[in-house]
């Protein structure tokens, strides 16, 4: 079945640990992005990706990093940097233009 | 600035009907979306408007007024498993996907 795929479900990580999030999608989606949500916030966007080895910065990008290798994965590193990582982590993924965005079933990311 | 803002919680009875507001300012429009999340879950697509009027899917409706930067979404029927949040995002001229907060729906039997 097409979909989009987000592991693990739950992550618990030390503080000043990096920790990567996966997301693979096989809709062959050009458009790929990492979202964070926060209790009573709208999404906030992290990064984006529209192709393969290019990517640009969301709204909040401080404190993560991303690659773009394959069309199909898109994976999210929450590096030490980032003040408060612990949030839920949405991956979506979209065709170029005006369509609905596709989204992982999320990671809950908890640093202690 | 972008903004879109939509209350931040709702309270109905199941079988009844209930329309839940948005309004935004974005800087261009590609059209409007509703979403639906479940507690923990991903959000789901519901519907997209970027003609005015309403669009009808079932028990859900979608409403959109360019001219006043308003759109609602109208559940009707409801049923338990409705309770959810419900998020509008608009696309901006730069294709990219603006977000409300989400309006929490609670209903009581």
């Amino acid at each position: 079945d097409g979909g989009i795929t987000q592991s693990p479900k739950y992550l618990f990580r030390k503080e000043g640990q990096n920790v990567t999030l996966s997301c693979e999608q096989n809709l062959n989606h050009d458009a790929m992005y990492w979202y964070r949500q926060d209790p009573g916030q709208g999404l906030r966007l992290i990064y984006y990706s529209q192709i393969v080895n290019d990517f640009q910065k969301g709204d909040i990008a401080e404190g993560y990093s991303v690659s773009r290798e394959k069309k199909e994965s898109f994976p999210l590193t929450v590096t030490s940097a980032q003040k408060n990582p612990t949030a839920f982590y949405l991956c979506a993924s979209g065709s170029s233009g005006v369509t609905e965005a596709f989204f992982g079933q999320g990671t809950r990311l908890t640093v202690v | 600035g972008q903004n879109i803002d939509q209350p931040t919680e709702m309270t109905a009875t199941e079988g009844a009907i209930v329309q839940i507001n948005c309004t935004y300012q974005t800087s261009g429009f590609n059209g409007l979306f509703w979403y639906q999340q479940h507690a923990g879950e991903a959000p789901t697509f519901l519907s997209y408007n970027v003609l005015d009027g309403l669009e009808e899917k079932g028990r859900f409706s979608s409403f959109l007024s360019r001219s006043k930067g308003y759109s609602y979404l109208l559940l009707k029927e409801l049923q338990m498993k409705d309770s959810a949040s419900y998020l509008c995002a608009c696309m901006d001229s730069n294709y990219q996907l603006i977000w409300g907060a989400g309006t929490k729906l609670i209903i009581k039997p």
